[in-house]
């Protein structure tokens, strides 16, 4: 069974930082790997997707990287804003639409 | 294009009841899958729909069921609710083993 873990649990960073989110998985058989960002109460938003075959992906301020052989998937952030603020989500995905998530990392930019 | 649409986003269960939530998926995706989010468990896997067929189940109770129409659009069933039912069930819809995406979600509470 897929196991996924997010370190940190929870973060608080001034604004303008870069941070850092870590994923880690434990079946390296993943299809693709996910990230998430979810706001209280609410739904997920999916930020970027990174399918086996490929290393990283970006979008904006935001870059995912994936090592499939080491079982790890990184989140970073750039330049973090107020408005980041919220809980990130990674979800592995083992072929099947059946995402593995981690417990998330809770961030806080502070303003 | 509108995006994945769960209905009710709020309701409130007695004890032994049963409810039944909704989901209509982003249109032209034939798969949808449905997950539950609590504070202790976080995000879990339920069960996964595909052109009418459940093609992947989670660990949960018999309690627990679903169905997919023609349209795509699908339902969980939750009978004889517990306490421990209480939770935000996410809908999420794909095509094919890519992307996720996910609605807003149903909060339910059971009293």
């Amino acid at each position: 069974k897929q196991e996924v873990t997010q370190i940190p649990a929870a973060l608080s960073v001034p604004e303008g930082e870069n941070l850092v989110l870590n994923c880690s998985f434990t079946d390296s058989a993943i299809y693709n790997l996910q990230w998430f960002r979810q706001d209280p109460g609410k739904g997920l938003t999916s930020l970027l997707l990174i399918q086996s075959s490929q290393r990283e992906q970006t979008s904006g301020r935001l870059n995912a990287s994936l090592d499939k052989s080491s079982g790890r998937s990184t989140l970073y952030i750039a330049a973090s804003q107020p408005g980041d603020s919220a809980t990130y989500l990674c979800a592995g995905a083992t072929g099947a639409n059946n995402l593995f998530f981690g417990t998330g990392t809770r961030l806080t930019v502070i303003p | 294009k509108a995006g994945v649409t769960q209905t009710p986003r709020y309701l409130i269960k007695t004890r032994g009841q049963q409810v039944t939530l909704s989901c209509s998926p982003i249109s032209g995706h034939r798969s949808v899958s449905w997950y539950q989010q609590t504070p202790g468990q976080g995000l879990q896997f339920l069960f996964e729909y595909f052109s009418e067929t459940q093609r992947n189940k989670g660990n949960f109770p018999g309690r627990f069921s679903g169905r997919q129409f023609s349209n795509s659009r699908s339902e969980m069933n939750v009978s004889t609710l517990e306490l421990g039912d209480s939770a935000l069930y996410l809908c999420a819809s794909s095509l094919g083993p890519a992307e996720a995406f996910f609605g807003q979600g149903t909060r339910l509470t059971v009293v």
